[in-house]
């Protein structure tokens, strides 16, 4: 079975730092574009970030450029999400999200984890 | 930054009744790289269709998709009582892939 399930989230003090990860199985990791998609409370849903099946292709929203670091441990089977200076703003769900077709970049997201809420405040 | 909107906000219908919800892009989508997704309250999104028309693995063909450049459609031609959820349309043609602010199906 195609899983995916997130870890990490809590409640974190505004400026504060947050690691979350993503553990996949069932699939060929290493062979799809992973992202992370967040959803703040009673919102629709923000693309946050995209990584390529190797690592070697990021992409980030404007909204967390320079603040939040996506990585993939391939060896693993394991995405993560490392959020600094974290604002009230980013108070999510965040779900990681496998794309639909392997070797692609740009694709939609068919697998999605359960999510796992991050709480900035003080 | 290419920016959908979807109408109606919300829909009040009933069982057995056809649907169709809107979503329309401030800019051509590449492609037709344009996906549906169906969101149950504390549930993840599930996707329905891709490439604007392609329905999803395991998916019931009273869903589909249709539409190119700026406008799409997703048509759902008989409401069954577990497809009351909120539906968002999104674009991964060009970054940032952004969502549509969703369409709420309720039951009336």
């Amino acid at each position: 079975e195609v899983q995916l399930v997130e870890s990490g989230g809590g409640l974190v003090q505004p400026g504060g730092s947050l690691r979350l990860s993503c553990a996949a199985s069932g699939f060929t990791f290493s062979r799809y574009t992973m992202s992370w998609v967040r959803q703040a409370p009673g919102k629709g849903l923000e693309w946050v970030s995209s990584v390529s099946g190797s690592g070697g292709s990021t992409d980030y929203a404007d909204s967390v450029r320079g603040r939040f670091t996506i990585s993939r441990d391939n060896s693993k089977n394991t995405l993560s999400l490392q959020m600094n200076s974290l604002r009230g703003e980013d108070t999510a769900v965040y779900y990681c999200a496998k794309v639909v077709v392997a070797r692609q970049w740009s694709s939609a997201f068919d697998i999605w984890g359960q999510g796992t809420m991050a709480t900035v405040s003080s | 930054e290419i920016v959908l909107t979807q109408s109606p906000g919300t829909l009040s219908l009933s069982p057995g009744e056809r649907v169709t919800l809107s979503c329309r892009a401030s800019q051509s989508v590449s492609n037709s790289y344009l996906a549906w997704y169906q969101q149950k309250p504390g549930q993840a999104p599930r996707l329905l269709i891709y490439g604007a028309s392609s329905r999803a693995t395991g998916i019931p063909d009273r869903f589909s998709g249709s539409g190119s450049g700026t406008d799409f459609t997703l048509t759902i031609s008989r409401l069954e009582p577990e497809d009351f959820a909120v539906y968002y349309c999104q674009q991964y043609g060009s970054s940032p892939w952004t969502f549509g602010q969703g369409t709420k199906v309720e039951i009336k």
